[in-house]
């Protein structure tokens, strides 16, 4: 039973285009949310995270959007570049508390052309 | 140091070896975990310490054994494994098992585990 889904595996966008990346997920237990990037060879790595409390969180190019009611969430990197091709990993976590376990979706590879 | 070390980045090992993997982390972080990743599937949790406790361990059969010597290493030692069992064994740390809110994990590059 995949709890996280990322339904697109794949998503190919022009450099200086925003980047949109989804995520659903079934588990109305899950109150918070993390985003990573993985490149090859490499672990993942945590770009940015939301609370279930709140519908918008933005670091610089990335804003993470919740939308409680429809589980869902999604990614938006803009302006998009290309040492931002990598593998997305959207996950999620029951509570700030129980943050021990995190369920992962299978992942989204960005390829961002110059 | 904000490093997650994980050795060895390859390991190659027949059904009857045992061999260990080793993780280490200085950033003064008291839960460390060991995920399973296949390919083209998400990382899957294996095992998590906190304060050197192990405190879950999500049904992984007992050819993979923990051990978290103490607070900066993490090792997981592997006696008769099956094929199936290749994969990319990654480690991660966090501050304290309620932490992930500001820091999310940190991540190790991997040990890529090849059974033959």
């Amino acid at each position: 039973d995949q709890q996280v889904k990322q339904n697109s595996p794949s998503l190919s966008v022009q450099e200086g285009r925003i980047s949109i990346l989804n995520c659903d997920y079934t588990n109305s237990m899950f109150d918070y949310f993390l985003w990573y990037k993985k490149y090859p060879a490499e672990g993942p790595t945590f770009l940015i995270s939301i609370s279930s409390i709140k519908d918008k969180n933005e670091d610089g190019r990335f804003t993470v959007f919740l939308n409680k009611s429809a589980k869902h969430l999604s990614l938006h990197i803009v302006p998009s570049q290309p040492g931002d091709s990598a593998v997305y990993f959207c996950a999620a976590s029951e509570g700030e508390t129980s943050g021990s376990r995190l369920t992962f979706g299978e992942g989204t590879q960005l390829t961002v052309n110059p | 140091d904000t490093e997650v070390t994980q050795t060895p980045k390859h390991l190659v090992m027949g059904m009857t070896n045992k061999k260990s993997l080793k993780c280490e982390q200085h950033m003064g972080h008291r839960a460390m975990y060991w995920y399973k990743q296949k390919a083209k599937k998400p990382p899957e949790l294996m095992f998590v310490y906190s304060y050197e406790k192990l405190s879950i361990n999500e049904s992984v059969p007992s050819r993979f054994s923990p051990e978290c010597p103490n607070s900066s290493l993490l090792n997981l030692h592997l006696h008769a494994l099956q094929p199936e069992d290749s994969a990319l064994y990654l480690c991660a740390s966090s501050q304290w098992t309620g932490a992930i809110s500001n820091y999310g994990y940190t991540f190790g590059s991997g040990t890529r585990l090849t059974v033959v």
